[in-house]
């Protein structure tokens, strides 16, 4: 079974604070995702990894960074929180060529004050 | 306007009910499509893939209309652990990008 782990469930910042995301996969794949998940609003994509190294923005990308310098391993970062990023944050991995089924973490439910 | 777009909901039915949801795309180049199932609290997970001819698995129906760009997903006999969020999936359609456009979700709450 593909596992998506991800390093926090439930984490609290204060404005302005420096945030890091961490999602780690253990199925070798390629391609690793960051989503937000707001009510009214579903999924949308922050930024997305084809390898290592390597980053594509999503739709929402501003106000946060990524960094994959590993293969299993996919960092969002929040420069400096504000409370309009207050949301759950969703971890996705996708083997390349292996259809289009993404692989979901169990999340973290971020609060900025 | 939403590039899939799904009736929220809730819907709720009985137990032994049949339902049916339904969803639009708008990117008609998109060529993979799913249903996902998102518990409360959880995170999503694959429910199936919607194929053009039509797939079942189970009591779980999923069609698609490329004409009209829409997607539907039939459950029979709802049981109580039916309960939960259905997201309508299609992929982003230009290349192999892997991207994924969520609609928001239709809730379903099945009743004794």
């Amino acid at each position: 079974d593909v596992k998506v782990t991800q390093s926090s469930r439930y984490l609290v910042k204060r404005t302005g604070e420096k945030v890091f995301l961490e999602c780690v996969q253990d199925m070798d794949h390629e391609n690793m995702f960051w989503y937000r998940q707001d009510p009214g609003l579903g999924l949308r994509l922050i930024y997305f990894s084809y390898d290592v190294k390597m980053k594509e923005k999503g739709d929402i990308p501003e106000g946060y960074s990524v960094s994959r310098e590993k293969k299993e391993r996919f960092s969002l970062i929040l420069e400096s929180a504000s409370t309009n990023q207050t949301s759950m944050y969703l971890c996705a991995s996708r083997q390349t060529g292996g259809g289009d089924e993404q692989y979901f973490g169990p999340g973290t439910r971020l609060t900025v004050t | 306007r939403k590039e899939v777009e799904q009736d929220p909901g809730p819907f709720n039915v009985p137990e032994g009910a049949t339902v049916a949801f339904n969803c639009t795309y708008s990117n008609s180049a998109s060529q993979s499509f799913f249903w996902y199932r998102q518990d409360c609290r959880k995170e999503p997970k694959l429910l199936m893939s919607v194929y053009s001819s039509g797939n079942e698995d189970g009591r779980f129906t999923a069609q698609l209309n490329r004409a009209s760009q829409y997607i539907s997903l039939l459950i029979r006999d709802s049981k109580l652990s039916d309960s939960a969020t259905y997201l309508c999936v299609v992929n982003g359609g230009s290349g192999n990008t892997g991207k994924l456009i969520f609609g928001q979700g239709t809730t379903l709450q099945v009743k004794p």
